[in-house]
């Protein structure tokens, strides 16, 4: 049972460049979430998705798009990266609502 | 929306001794209340959790109290090991299908032998 996966563990771009964060679960789950987490500030909030098809904001949405087309995937999509955005990405899953949510390892990136 | 505030952000205990971190949040309508340790390069993972009908629950070392009226609510460790090292952060929600999951901005426990 793998639980929450992201991809990749590490990634480096350049300002201006795009790419996107993988996020998967394999237990079913029909809530999911993005946080970023950045030294003295803890976990905040990015996009959330109560189930396939719906998605809405968080605390600090902007610069990132999301998509939910499966229940198993929920994607983060950064447009153009910024070096505000170096930072640490958790993506989380829970059953219904966000309650006894279940973290992935994080993915740790670095604008430049 | 909702604001979670929790302290302190450092706390540094002798092994054996015990250790509270207490959060206060803003919406009167939360009603679930999740802690999250999290180790060193791993992501947070879920070591107990409360809801609004209960006033405290315990499980083994660790034990959570919630008052709703005063809008706090704490995390007490018994009997602190070396192991029990990291970084934890209180959460809110109101609990429903559709609403967020608020954290607030952890405390690094160090527990020294």
């Amino acid at each position: 049972n793998a639980g929450v996966t992201q991809t990749p563990k590490f990634q480096v771009l350049k300002t201006g460049q795009s790419m996107t964060l993988q996020c998967a679960q394999d237990m079913n789950h029909e809530y999911m979430s993005w946080y970023r987490q950045d030294p003295g500030m803890g976990l905040r909030l990015i996009h959330y998705s109560v189930g396939a098809g719906i998605t809405d904001q968080g605390e600090v949405p902007n610069g990132y798009n999301v998509s939910r087309s499966t229940t198993e995937d929920f994607p983060l999509r950064l447009l153009s990266a910024a070096p505000s955005q170096t930072s640490v990405y958790f993506c989380a899953s829970s059953r219904t609502g966000p309650t006894e949510a279940f973290f992935g390892q994080g993915t740790r990136l670095t604008v430049v | 929306g909702e604001n979670v505030e929790q302290h302190p952000s450092t706390l540094s205990v002798q092994e054996g001794d015990s250790a509270v971190i207490k959060c206060t949040y803003s919406d009167s309508a939360s009603n679930y209340f999740p802690w999250y340790k999290q180790e060193l390069g791993k992501g947070p993972q879920l070591i107990i959790d409360i809801r609004s009908n209960v006033g405290e629950k315990k499980d083994q070392r660790i034990a959570v109290t919630l008052n709703k009226t005063a809008k706090h609510f704490s995390l007490h460790i018994t009997e602190t090991q070396p192991e029990d090292s990291a970084v934890y952060f209180c959460a809110a929600s109101r609990g429903w299908d559709t609403d967020k999951l608020i954290f607030g901005t952890g405390t690094r426990l160090q527990v020294f032998p």
